[in-house]
């Protein structure tokens, strides 16, 4: 079984300014690891994922995420926000070696970009 | 091309009701999955089809849920005897083709069900 733990469920930050939102997780066997974002009345979509190579992974809208086996962490990063990036965004991970791809969600991180 | 829908999009219930809810997943996507999401939290895994059976269902909270894919396309989530603790947001996602852990999941808008 795995588990995802969004360490801060809220996080204001000034327009322009860098954010970290936190992801840690817990799982016995290797797993893939996602991050989604939730604007406002949309469904998730996705930003970025880690399945295997360099640990610095890149998404879309200029964030970006590290994967830290040791610490099992995968922290989002972006370092300049924009109002648009006001959102709930969510970390998950899935079970490297189990068939199909069913996503552990952590509780998520709402993020409020102030002028 | 479309994305995975989902409707209604919004549905209110009485308590002790039948439910039906509908995802239709992107063209060519085998994987379909549901989740729901609670106010405040985020999305809890359901149950996965692979095709037309239900290859993972060990989200599913009780027997009052059960979901069916009869084509291997369309997917309806039921309901029975609903209860005031399945008021949430019921998402479909759809992924493929083929059963790699690595595939991205696309996500519906989701079906706020709510229950009085």
């Amino acid at each position: 079984a795995q588990s995802v733990t969004q360490l801060d469920s809220q996080v204001p930050v000034f327009e322009e300014a860098p954010v970290e939102l936190r992801c840690n997780y817990s799982s016995s066997v290797s797993v893939y690891l996602f991050w989604y974002v939730q604007y406002p009345n949309q469904g998730l979509q996705l930003l970025l994922k880690y399945l295997s190579g360099s640990t610095l992974v890149k998404g879309i809208n200029g964030f970006e995420a590290e994967f830290n086996k040791s610490q099992t962490s995968f922290h989002l990063r972006k370092p300049s926000v924009h109002i648009s990036d006001t959102a709930e965004y969510f970390c998950a991970v899935s079970n490297f070696k189990a068939a199909g791809n069913k996503l552990t969600f952590g509780g998520g991180t709402r993020v409020l970009v102030k002028p | 091309g479309a994305g995975v829908s989902q409707t209604p999009s919004n549905k209110v219930t009485e308590k002790g009701k039948y439910v039906e809810l509908r995802c239709d997943p992107i063209s060519g996507h085998t994987a379909l999955y549901w989740y729901r999401q609670s106010l405040g939290q985020g999305p809890e895994f359901l149950i996965y089809f692979q095709g037309t059976g239900a290859a993972d269902d060990s989200g599913l909270p009780n027997d009052r849920f059960f979901a069916v894919r009869p084509e291997g396309s369309v997917s309806t989530l039921k309901i029975q005897r609903t209860e005031r603790g399945d008021s949430a947001v019921y998402l479909c996602a759809s992924s493929g083709p083929g059963t790699s852990g690595g595939n991205e999941q696309f996500f519906g808008p989701g079906t706020r069900l709510t229950v009085l």
